[in-house]
């Protein structure tokens, strides 16, 4: 099936520098998100993607579905504690009915 | 707006016992459903989807088995747990009807299994 590549497992950030992260398929999609995580809780949307080399913004925040629609990418501008989290991104390929395919995640952590 | 509740927020159970976890959906009518669990606190397996009452699509084999009683409820159960059970289960809806793809997720259950 297809799958979402996320790298690396975990990221280690100073408070206020800026992190970039990848999520890379060898398939074709048709839509990106990316959610974070904190612990002991459900996933929540950060930003939602649908169109080629479509780029969004929600705070910090800003993501960009790739122009070969086969990856994309999170950037976390001046970062802060609360960043903390597991970033996970995800997509649909035609046809899927709805579901979504997930990246494993990236594990962000931000030294005060 | 929309909310989604899971109960149990944790629960322990043994190994042969049986599972019952509940998700319902408020704010929204005939939203597509979905069942995942989450091992290790890394990725999110696809258990269960249901696009309206009364059908389940389930997308890997096992011990579990997902109902949808009404429109806006998700119902996960198990009649014997395995140790392999163990994880975090996470409900999540989407709106229904449209090609719309956004999921918007539950807080989720930790069950524990002994």
């Amino acid at each position: 099936g297809q799958q979402l590549n996320q790298s690396p497992q975990s990221m280690f950030i100073q408070e206020g520098e800026d992190v970039s992260m990848n999520c890379t398929s060898s398939s074709i999609f048709n839509t990106w998100l990316w959610y974070k995580q904190e612990p002991g809780e459900g996933p929540v949307l950060l930003i939602a993607l649908y169109k080629a080399g479509e780029l969004t913004s929600n705070g910090r925040l800003t993501a960009q579905f790739g122009i070969t629609r086969k990856d994309s990418f999170l950037n976390i501008s001046a970062s802060i504690p609360s960043d903390v989290g597991i970033y996970f991104c995800a997509g649909d390929v035609e046809g899927a009915n709805s579901k979504l395919t997930f990246g494993k995640g990236i594990t962000l952590s931000v030294r005060p | 707006s929309q909310t989604i509740h899971q109960w149990p927020a944790t629960l322990v159970q043994p190994v042969g016992s049986p599972l019952s976890l509940e998700c319902t959906v408020e704010g929204t009518s005939n939203p597509n459903l979905y069942w995942y669990r989450q091992a290790a606190g890394r990725g999110l397996q696809l258990l269960f989807y249901s696009v309206g009452i009364g059908q389940i699509s389930s997308e890997v084999p096992q011990n579990l088995s997902a109902s949808r009683p009404q429109d806006r409820q998700f119902i996960l159960s198990s009649k014997k747990l395995l140790l392999s059970d163990s994880g975090f289960y996470l409900c999540a809806w989407s709106v229904g009807g449209t090609v719309a793809y956004e999921q918007y997720f539950g807080p989720g259950t930790r069950l524990t299994v002994t």
